[in-house]
């Protein structure tokens, strides 16, 4: 099955520093998640997004939706030591309800 | 309480067994999902189910086996076809009814085949 791709694969950074990480295709998506997930737990959903151009913040988060429907970003701003963890997107195409996922970013926040 | 529920969190068995691991949940969502999960990798589709007692493969079902007999719940048995069966395991549900393509993951099992 096609896996988008994601980058960077990792980061590594000082807490209060600002993260972009981003993933693209080559096929158009009409959906994009991004997710967050802990050592040893299932993802939880950070932002979702459905039209091209949209911009969403979710706290210190902010997800866009790229205006050629094939791909998307994320940045943190002001990091945390929390904020370390896996970063997953996902995108859905047309009515297909399965979701394709990126390799993750790993970000480690320094104290 | 209302979500995902996995269990065991962490399974082992021996090489040639079966296992099978629970999901289940009370969401009253439509939609259930299995994935495996490396380590490095994103999270792949083994089966999927969009109402009960019918299910479609996804792109790394061999070697599994499922079944969806209730609305709240879809086991996954890992068979001894399986050739790499250690992995993460999470199972996750979708809400056909509402017009998001939102997908929420349970808490996982991790799987070790000694």
């Amino acid at each position: 099955g096609q896996q988008l791709n994601q980058s960077p694969q990792s980061m590594f950074i000082q807490e209060g520093e600002d993260v972009s990480m981003n993933c693209t295709s080559s096929s158009i998506f009409n959906t994009w998640l991004w997710y967050k997930q802990d050592p040893g737990e299932g993802p939880v959903l950070l932002i979702a997004l459905y039209k091209a151009g949209e911009l969403t913040s979710n706290g210190r988060l902010t997800a866009q939706f790229g205006i050629t429907r094939k791909d998307s970003f994320l940045n943190i701003s002001a990091s945390i030591p929390s904020d370390v963890g896996i970063y997953f997107c996902a995108g859905q195409r047309g009515s297909n309800y399965k979701l394709t996922f990126g390799k993750g970013t790993l970000l480690t926040v320094n104290p | 309480d209302g979500g995902i529920t996995q269990s065991p969190k962490y399974l082992f068995r021996k090489e040639g067994q079966n296992v099978t691991l629970s999901c289940e949940q009370n969401l009253n969502h439509d939609a259930m999902y299995w994935y495996r999960q490396d380590p490095g990798q994103g999270l792949r589709l083994i089966y999927y189910s969009q109402i009960v007692n019918d299910f479609q493969k996804g792109d790394i079902a061999e070697g599994y086996s499922v079944s969806r007999e209730k609305k709240e719940s879809f086991p996954l048995t890992v068979t001894s076809a399986q050739k790499n069966p250690t992995a993460f395991y999470l199972c996750a549900t979708k809400d056909l009814g509402q017009l998001i393509n939102e997908q929420f993951f349970g808490p996982g099992t991790r799987l070790t085949v000694l």
